[in-house]
């Protein structure tokens, strides 16, 4: 019962460099998003998508990119990154918008 | 655009003794949720609330959203060592955005 998968959980890039998060999920959940943890700071929007082909801007959508060619899958971009970009991202999805979000274990990246 | 403002920042009790977080929204919330986030884990959920002025407990946790649908609060009563965590309250109005306060940082000292 995996839940919500993200791959990587740890990634140092040099700032330019670019990469994709993964995030899967098995519960058929039509809703995902992605976040980044800042300390102090929370739980921030990057994107979210509603269905299968979808996607939208959050709060912090600049220098990211995210695409949700499948369901199951939630892949989020960082085509140069930077090190404000240094954070921990965590992925979640929710049956509907108005349910509990389930979120995977995060992936703590580090932008030198 | 929308807020979610949440108080204190951290809170240090005695175990045994009770914590409360607070919650304040800029804006009127169609529901309000709260998680929680162990020290190098995820949050996991715990409650949503949706009426006015609605109250639900969870044995030693209380969580209360206000008549205006504006602010919420978690109670713990007789805090544990297992208790220790962040507790987040996550706000979301007519749309599915969902805006998460800052979180309150609790620490338990046995």
């Amino acid at each position: 019962n995996a839940g919500v998968t993200q791959t990587p959980k740890f990634r140092v890039l040099k700032t330019g460099q670019s990469m994709t998060l993964l995030c899967a999920q098995d519960m058929n959940h039509e809703y995902m998003y992605w976040y980044r943890q800042d300390p102090g700071m929370g739980l921030r929007l990057i994107h979210y998508s509603v269905g299968e082909g979808t996607t939208a801007k959050g709060e912090v959508p600049d220098g990211y990119n995210v695409s949700r060619l499948k369901k199951q899958n939630f892949l989020l971009g960082l085509e140069s990154a930077a090190p404000s970009q240094t954070s921990v991202y965590f992925c979640a999805s929710s049956y509907q918008g108005h349910q509990p979000q389930h979120f995977g274990d995060g992936t703590r990246l580090s932008i030198l | 655009g929308q807020q979610v403002m949440q108080i204190p920042q951290y809170q240090h009790v005695q175990e045994g003794e009770d914590f409360t977080t607070y919650c304040n929204s800029s804006t009127t919330l169609s529901n309000i949720q709260w998680y929680k986030q162990r020290p190098g884990g995820h949050p996991v959920f715990l409650i949503q609330l949706v009426k006015s002025g609605e109250v639900k407990k969870q044995k030693r946790l209380t969580f209360q959203f206000g008549e205006a649908k504006k602010n919420s609060s978690l109670h713990i009563t007789a805090t544990q060592t297992t208790d220790v965590g962040t507790y987040f309250c996550a706000g979301q109005t007519g749309g599915f955005k969902t805006i998460f306060g800052a979180g309150t940082r609790l620490f338990v000292k046995a």
